[in-house]
């Protein structure tokens, strides 16, 4: 079946580590997004590619990296320098020419101990 | 400024009760809207949308929502909640076209009581 596959799906990590959170796609999407979700707050984007090799910053890009060197791929990494990395993230896709219909991943939720 | 407000954080219905999930936007422009679920520790599903036509709009599991251009609104209902409903439901605001520009609201815990 096509879908997003997000991993780890639970990760901990002690400050000032980097992480990196894993998001692949076999719906053949161009364009894929990360979001964050703190409770009571919504989404919020972090990062999107609409295309490989290219990336734009979201709302709460700081702290935040990301690359697109495959089509199927999108991972994010997590950096020390995120004051406050504790939260749930979403990886989502689109196709091109539907706007706002975003396919998501199931989700990893990141504790720093 | 362009915003989506989603009103009631927690809704609680008993089974069989109507669902009532209230959104408004702010927009000078009209906005493609949507509505997504998000079961418990998982991503969010699209329930329904409404881009152009009919302001009426159906969705799956028995949901509907009805854009208001007077009102700014885009309630989702459904005549008879299912203890299967219970879920956070998001509202969902693309202003300016492209999918990067989708504005969340901050959501609405349903709850559904025997």
């Amino acid at each position: 079946d096509g879908g997003i596959t997000q991993s780890p799906k639970y990760l901990f990590r002690k400050e000032g580590q980097n992480v990196t959170l894993s998001c692949e796609q076999n719906l053949n999407h161009d364009a894929m997004y990360w979001y964050r979700q703190d409770p009571g707050q919504g989404l919020r984007l972090i990062y999107y590619s609409q295309i490989v090799n290219d990336f734009q910053k979201g709302d709460i890009a700081e702290g935040y990296s990301v690359s697109r060197e495959k089509k199927e791929s999108f991972p994010l990494t997590v950096t020390s320098a995120q004051k406050n990395p504790t939260a749930f993230y979403l990886c989502a896709s689109s196709n091109r020419g539907r706007t706002g219909e975003l396919f998501f991943g199931e989700g990893s939720r990141l504790t720093v101990l | 400024a362009q915003s989506v407000t989603q009103l009631g954080s927690h809704v609680s219905v008993s089974e069989g009760a109507l669902v009532l999930l209230r959104c408004n936007y702010s927009s000078s422009v009209p906005p493609y809207l949507f509505w997504y679920v998000q079961y418990p520790n998982q991503g969010l599903q699209l329930l329904l949308k409404y881009t152009t036509g009919a302001t009426l709009v159906k969705g799956i599991n028995g949901f509907e929502a009805e854009f208001k251009k007077s009102e700014t609104s885009f309630h989702l209902t459904k005549p008879s909640a299912h203890m299967s409903d219970a879920a956070e439901y998001f509202c969902a605001v693309s202003f300016q076209g492209g999918s990067e520009k989708l504005v969340f609201g901050k959501g609405t815990k349903l709850t559904v009581n025997p």
